[in-house]
């Protein structure tokens, strides 16, 4: 099945500055890869999401890019704020599953 | 809108004791229906999805069960409650695994 592992566990960040996580996925059938955003105590958020026909979609200050080559995708935060610290799970679908990262934890530091 | 209905927000249950989590959707037909659940500090584990009333595909072996007896509601029990049943229970839907995963507010279950 598919397997996504990302990278870092843990980034920190001075506010105003940009973010990336990267994720990789196995799958190199998989064409969905959706982004999350999960606060303390909260559900997951879809944030921003990109299907295996395009290579980078924007979104105010997120991105995500994919390189299905490598198998691999990331997100970019830009201009960082206090209100994107959070838990940022990536995931891909393979095997008509999604299958999730375990997650990032993003600090940023005002 | 489509809005997931999940409740209550925070559970505490004894060890031994009957589990009943409800999630109902609104605004959507013949939604995929899931129950994920989220250990402290950890990712995302499916437990249970269905793909219409009555279809209830398991993903782990474990004490709970789960029940899709109308279209949009999608229930999660247990008869006996371990210790290792806490965690943060996630209800979500989507269209298909290839659609956009939505997720509910979650419930946190405290076995103790």
């Amino acid at each position: 099945g598919e397997n996504v592992e990302q990278h870092p566990s843990t980034l920190s960040v001075q506010e105003g500055d940009s973010a990336v996580i990267k994720c990789t996925y196995s799958d190199s059938a998989s064409n969905y890869f959706p982004w999350y955003k999960q606060e303390l105590g909260k559900g997951p958020q879809l944030i921003i999401d990109i299907r295996s026909n395009v290579g980078e979609k924007k979104d105010q200050r997120i991105a995500v890019t994919l390189n299905k080559t490598a198998k691999h995708f990331s997100l970019h935060i830009t201009e960082t704020q206090p209100e994107d610290s959070a838990v940022y799970f990536c995931a891909a679908v393979g095997n008509n599953r999604l299958a999730f990262g375990k997650g990032n934890q993003v600090v940023v530091i005002p | 809108s489509q809005t997931i209905h999940q409740w209550p927000a925070t559970l505490v249950q004894p060890v031994g004791s009957p589990l009943s989590l409800e999630c109902t959707v609104e605004g959507t037909s013949n939604p995929n229906l899931y129950w994920y659940r989220q250990a402290a500090g950890r990712g995302l584990q499916l437990l249970f999805y269905s793909v219409g009333i009555g279809q209830i595909s398991s993903e782990v072996p474990q004490n709970l069960s789960a029940s899709r007896p109308q279209d949009r509601q999608f229930i999660l029990s247990s008869k006996k409650l371990l210790l290792s049943d806490s965690g943060f229970y996630l209800c979500a839907r989507s269209g298909g695994p290839n659609e956009k995963l939505f997720f509910g507010s979650g419930t946190q279950l405290s076995v103790l």
